[in-house]
């Protein structure tokens, strides 16, 4: 099946840090993929989503020049968390599609990063 | 922009058959309906996908009705490893598309010995 590799799993790192997640398709080119936020008990939140090549398109409230996005091959995206603090510490989550027809396939998630900025 | 409403929560027992609908009451013609579960601190698994009346696959069966204004995710004999949380998401498909993925807040299933 298709498997989406995240790294690192956990990131523990002091307030005005920038870390780098990174999301990976392992079998399959992704052509769109998505980055994800949730909090403890809540539901996932979309932040933005990605197309190789283009620019990242980012959900209203999400930060572009905080959370840089980078899609540079079918099978890389990352996320960027620019001088984190400690209100960015959350759980994110990307997945990725293959193909262009969204809703035939579905999202491929992967097992998240756990953010703890203190 | 469909919006999803699920229950919050459920409980069964283990060897029992658990259903937990979805309503999706502004679902356009272009959506189909993909259904997810998520253990703590994982990312969410594709369980099922559908797009009218039902389907089945080794895991579960997803029944649509002809209206397609709600849908109902079929759990046969769950067992303690099933606790987690279910969550339908309403997708518009198309190259081009640009509907909003919005999960809803899930259902939280609890499987009693």
């Amino acid at each position: 099946g298709a498997v989406v590799s995240q790294h690192p799993s956990r990131v523990i790192c002091k307030s005005g840090t920038s870390v780098k997640i990174e999301c990976r398709s392992l079998d399959f080119q992704a052509t769109t993929m998505f980055w994800y936020r949730q909090f403890p008990k809540q539901s996932l939140m979309l932040m933005a989503t990605s197309n190789e090549g283009s620019k990242a398109t980012y959900e209203q409230g999400v930060e572009k020049d905080k959370f840089l996005i980078n899609h540079a091959s079918l099978t890389l995206s990352t996320l960027t968390v620019t001088s984190a603090h400690p209100e960015d510490s959350s759980f994110y989550i990307c997945s990725a599609r293959e193909g262009k027809d969204r809703g035939r396939q579905p999202q491929h998630f992967g097992d998240g990063t756990r953010l703890s900025i203190l | 922009l469909a919006k999803t409403t699920q229950p919050v929560s459920m409980d069964s027992y283990e060897g029992q058959e658990v259903n937990i609908t979805c309503s999706h009451n502004n679902i356009a013609t272009n959506d189909y309906i993909t259904w997810y579960q998520q253990f703590p601190s994982q990312g969410p698994r594709f369980i099922i996908q559908g797009y009218k009346t039902k389907v089945t696959n080794e895991v579960a069966s997803l029944f649509i009705p002809a209206d397609r204004k709600s849908s109902t995710l079929s759990l046969p004999r769950v067992s303690l490893s099933d606790t987690a949380v279910y969550y339908c998401l309403v997708e518009a498909f198309g190259s081009g598309n640009t509907g909003k993925l919005i999960f809803g807040q899930g259902t939280t299933l609890q499987v009693k010995p």
